[in-house]
Order: structure tokens, then sequence, then C-alpha cells
């Protein structure tokens, strides 16, 4: 079974903290994806990765960040938290080609 | 540009039909996918459908792809409580490895 885990499922943090969210993956996959997820607005891509320290913004990367220095472990990073980035925040991998992305279960960050 | 729309919510009865319904914008997708959210957990690919085919069935699960409208769809049978979830239809554009998610549509059954 292919396995997604994020390193929290509940984060709170201050308004200016730098915030690490970090993802692995098991199953040798090139491909990694962090995505935000809010209401009516489904998935939006924030940066992915095809490969080991490479990256490519998505559609949202304004105020994220990304380090993938292993090909298991992709992080995001809020350099300086701000309240409009209250949400669930979701990591995804995929072979190379592409195709089917699998999913971790979420970390869902409350900035106050 | 790249754009995936789906209705944000759908109600129906325990034992009825379900039907979701989603549109794309680009003509070069080569895969069509339904992803499920059941509460509190991240998105498992339910079924997904080739862009040269027009149906796959899979148990209770029918996908419908509609080409020259840019429509897919998404019929469960006989819905179950345990459908009740989000469901997001994505599509992944010629070659490259990004998926384009809708906004998903929140199924909710009633007794």
């Amino acid at each position: 079974d292919v396995k997604v885990t994020q390193s929290s499922r509940y984060l709170v943090k201050r308004t200016g903290e730098k915030v690490f969210l970090e993802c692995v993956q098991d199953m040798d996959h090139e491909n990694m994806f962090w995505y935000r997820q809010d209401p009516g607005l489904g998935l939006r891509l924030i940066y992915f990765s095809y490969d080991v320290k490479m990256k490519e913004k998505g559609d949202i990367p304004e105020g994220y960040s990304v380090s993938r220095e292993k090909k298991e472990r992709f992080s995001l990073i809020l350099e300086s938290a701000s309240t409009n980035q209250t949400s669930m925040y979701l990591c995804a991998s995929s072979f190379a080609g592409g195709g089917e992305q699998y999913f971790g279960p979420g970390t869902r960050l409350t900035v106050t | 540009g790249e754009d995936v729309e789906q209705s944000l919510f759908l109600s129906v009865r325990e034992g009825d039909s379900s039907v979701i319904n989603c549109t794309y914008t680009d003509s070069s997708s080569t895969y069509l996918y339904w992803y499920k959210q059941e509460p509190g957990a991240g998105l498992q690919l339910l079924t997904y459908i080739f862009s040269n085919m027009d149906m796959k069935q899979d148990q209770r699960l029918t996908v419908l792809l509609n080409k020259k409208d840019k429509h897919l769809s998404l019929r469960i049978a006989d819905t179950q409580t345990g459908d009740s979830a989000i469901y997001f239809c994505a599509e992944r554009v010629s070659s490259a490895s990004k998926i384009i998610f809708g906004s998903g549509t929140r199924l909710s059954i009633r007794p």
C-alpha cells in the first residue's frame, strides 16, 4: 500500500512564526506536490517537485517555499505565517510520468 | 487556460442514484479522475477514465465522458450513507505531471 504521511494533523501557530510542514512517501515516487484546500475553492497547487532539489511553482506560491533534499521527503515552509494561510494543507506524490496522485491525510493549520 | 468546474452540493436519498457532474476546458486532457475525500481525510482515487473512452463501470460506479462537450459524470448506484463525502473531478493535461482539480461536490445522503 502506498503511504504518504504528514508530520502533523493539526497545527496552531502565531502570526509571523516560521512554519514547517513535512511530507514523506514510501513508494519511491519522483513527483511530490503541496496543495492547500479551502471551502469552495477546491485544491490549489502551491509547489511541486519532480526530482530531488528540483521545484516548480504552482498556482499560488506566494508566501511559501519548499525543500526536497531527499526523494522521499518534501517540506513546505511558511517563512512568516499570516492569518490568510489558515487552511488545510495536503501533500501528494506520483510517479514520474504523472497520473494518479496519492494523498496524505492533510494538516489543518490555524494561524492566530 | 485549464479549468475544471463542478457544483458544490448534492443531496440524495439513501438507495437512490447520485450523479455528480463536471466540466473541463482543456481538450488535450489525457486522463480524467474522480477522487473521494471523507471527513478529516486526504483524497483517495475512486476511479479514472482515459480520454479515448466514453464509459467505464466499476461495481456501483459508472463514469461517462462526453469529449465533444467536455463533460464528465460520476454515477453512484444505490447510494449509501458511507458515500457521504466530497467528490473531486480532476484532469491530467497532455503529458504534464500536474492534475487540475475542481472545487469538489459535497454529497450528502438523507434517509
